[in-house]
């Protein structure tokens, strides 16, 4: 079975400073990898994926994730944050090859405050 | 932009009640998906649609059924609602052969048992 952890319920950072929110990952096989934000009273929105090549992914708003596969891990990174980032974060995953037929698993979210 | 619209933004309901959520998508789609989310839990899969009247269980589908009549809309039932069934219900869809850019969301309905 897949899983996802989410250490950290919260990560509070200064306004300006870098940040990163962990994510570890259990699955079979190689990885779909997604991080997904949420703001409040709203869906979430797709900010970046991992699939397959370059271990540093870029993705919306200037975020960028890196996938350790040894580390089983994909932390989201941003080099200067903003007041706006502050929102509810999630890491999800599923595995590279299936028939489509197995849906995403999410971690619990990781609450990012960013303080001005 | 694929839409996946959500008819009600929020919902109050007295246990008890047979209660229906709607979620209609635009992109013609194959896969829709319901979850739950409350704090600390993140999202939990309920159930999940691949194709017209074909549905198969997720995490929690105790208390809750779906119907997909038709490819576009994926409704969530609560049979009997209880208060332990108020929370955040967000739709998804996606196209299974495309799995590159993951779902689209609703905006949710949260639904209050009382």
């Amino acid at each position: 079975a897949q899983s996802v952890a989410q250490p950290e319920d919260q990560v509070n950072v200064a306004e300006g400073n870098p940040l990163t929110v962990k994510c570890t990952y259990s699955v079979s096989g190689n990885p779909y990898l997604f991080w997904y934000v949420q703001y409040p009273n709203r869906g979430l929105q797709f900010l970046l994926k991992y699939i397959t090549g370059d271990n540093l992914v870029k993705g919306s708003y200037g975020f960028e994730a890196e996938f350790n596969k040894s580390q089983t891990s994909f932390h989201l990174k941003k080099p200067s944050a903003l007041v706006s980032d502050s929102a509810l974060y999630f890491c999800a995953v599923s595995p590279l090859m299936d028939t489509g037929r197995r849906a995403l698993t999410f971690g619990s979210g990781t609450r990012l405050q960013v303080q001005p | 932009d694929v839409k996946v619209t959500q008819s009600s933004r929020y919902l109050v309901k007295r246990t008890g009640e047979k209660v229906f959520l709607e979620c209609v998508q635009d992109m013609d789609h194959e896969n829709m998906f319901w979850y739950r989310q409350d704090p600390g839990l993140g999202l939990r899969l309920i159930y999940f649609s691949y194709d017209v009247k074909m549905k198969e269980k997720g995490d929690i589908p105790e208390g809750y059924s779906v119907s997909r009549e038709k490819k576009e809309r994926f409704s969530l039932i609560l049979e009997s609602a209880s208060t332990n069934q108020t929370s955040m219900y967000l739709c998804a869809s996606n196209l299974p052969r495309d799995r590159r850019y993951g779902y689209t969301f609703g905006s949710g309905t949260r639904l209050t048992v009382v």
